[in-house]
C-alpha cells in the first residue's frame, strides 16, 4: 500500500464547474500538506500547503486537511480550461530531510 | 532568468550506454533533489543534497550516482542504463529542510525526458 493513495483519474469536468480533488494518507505523523500543480511537459509548481485542518482558502482555491480522517482535499471553483493540468498532493514529516511524498496525481480537464 | 535548470531536456539512447543529467538553481537554496516521475505520473524522490551534503538516499540503483559540485549545482550520473530507467528526471531545490519548506514548497526545473532504447 502507497503512503498516499490519489485516484489518477481522468476527471473531466465543464467550464465553471466545482472540481474536488482528494487524497488519503496512511502514516499520521505527515505533518505538513501542500498541493501541486503539474502542466504537460513541465514541472511541478506549488499551488497550496497547510499544516492544520480545517480549510485554507487562496482565490478560487480551497485546501482542506482532515487529520482525523487522513484525508486531504482540494476543491476548485468556477473551474477554467487554464485549470486543466495534473494535481499531486504532497505530503512532509519533520526532520525528514525534506522529503516529499507525492500522491499520484489526478489528471484534470476542464471543457469550454 | 530560469530558477531551476536541467540540462538536457531530451535524452534518447541505448541500452547499456551512461549519461549525465545536470541542474542548476540560481535561487540561493541550500537544498537540492532528485525525483523520479514514472510514466504514471509517480513522483518518487531518489536523492537529496544539503550544502553539498548527501542526506537523502533512497532505495535506488547503484548505477546512480549523484555529484553536487557545490551547493547550485547537482548532477546525475547514469551507468549502464537500463529500459527501466526511461522516464522523467526532476531537479528540485528548497531553502534548507524544515517546516519552511511547506511555505515556500520546492522549486523544481521542467525535467529532463530519458528514453533508453
Amino acid at each position: 500500500q502507497k503512503e498516499v493513495e490519489q485516484d489518477p483519474g481522468p476527471l473531466s469536468v465543464p467550464e465553471g464547474a466545482i472540481v474536488s480533488l482528494n487524497c488519503t494518507y496512511s502514516n499520521s505523523a505527515f505533518q505538513y500538506f501542500m498541493w501541486y500543480r503539474q502542466y504537460s511537459r513541465k514541472g511541478p509548481e506549488l499551488l497550496m500547503y497547510t499544516y492544520s485542518s480545517g480549510n485554507k482558502e487562496d482565490g478560487r482555491f480551497t485546501a482542506q486537511v482532515d487529520k482525523s480522517s487522513k484525508y486531504i482535499s482540494l476543491f476548485i471553483r468556477d473551474s477554467q480550461p487554464s485549470d486543466s493540468a495534473t494535481y499531486l498532493c504532497a505530503m512532509i514529516l519533520y526532520n525528514q530531510g525534506g522529503k516529499l511524498i507525492f500522491g499520484q496525481g489526478t489528471e484534470l480537464s476542464v471543457k469550454p | 532568468d530560469t530558477a531551476v535548470s536541467q540540462t538536457p531536456k531530451y535524452l534518447v539512447t541505448q541500452m547499456g550506454n551512461d549519461k549525465s543529467i545536470k541542474c542548476e538553481q540560481n535561487l540561493g537554496h541550500d537544498t537540492m533533489y532528485w525525483y523520479k516521475q514514472d510514466s504514471k505520473k509517480f513522483l518518487k524522490i531518489m536523492f537529496s543534497y544539503n550544502n553539498k551534503e548527501l542526506i537523502i538516499n533512497e532505495t535506488v540503483p547503484n548505477r546512480f550516482s549523484p555529484k553536487s559540485p557545490d551547493k547550485a549545482h547537482l548532477n546525475l550520473h547514469i551507468n549502464s542504463l537500463e529500459l527501466g530507467d526511461s522516464a522523467v528526471y526532476f531537479c528540485a531545490s528548497s531553502q534548507g529542510v524544515s517546516p519552511d519548506l511547506a511555505n515556500y514548497g520546492y522549486t523544481f526545473g521542467s525535467g529532463t525526458r530519458l528514453t533508453v532504447v
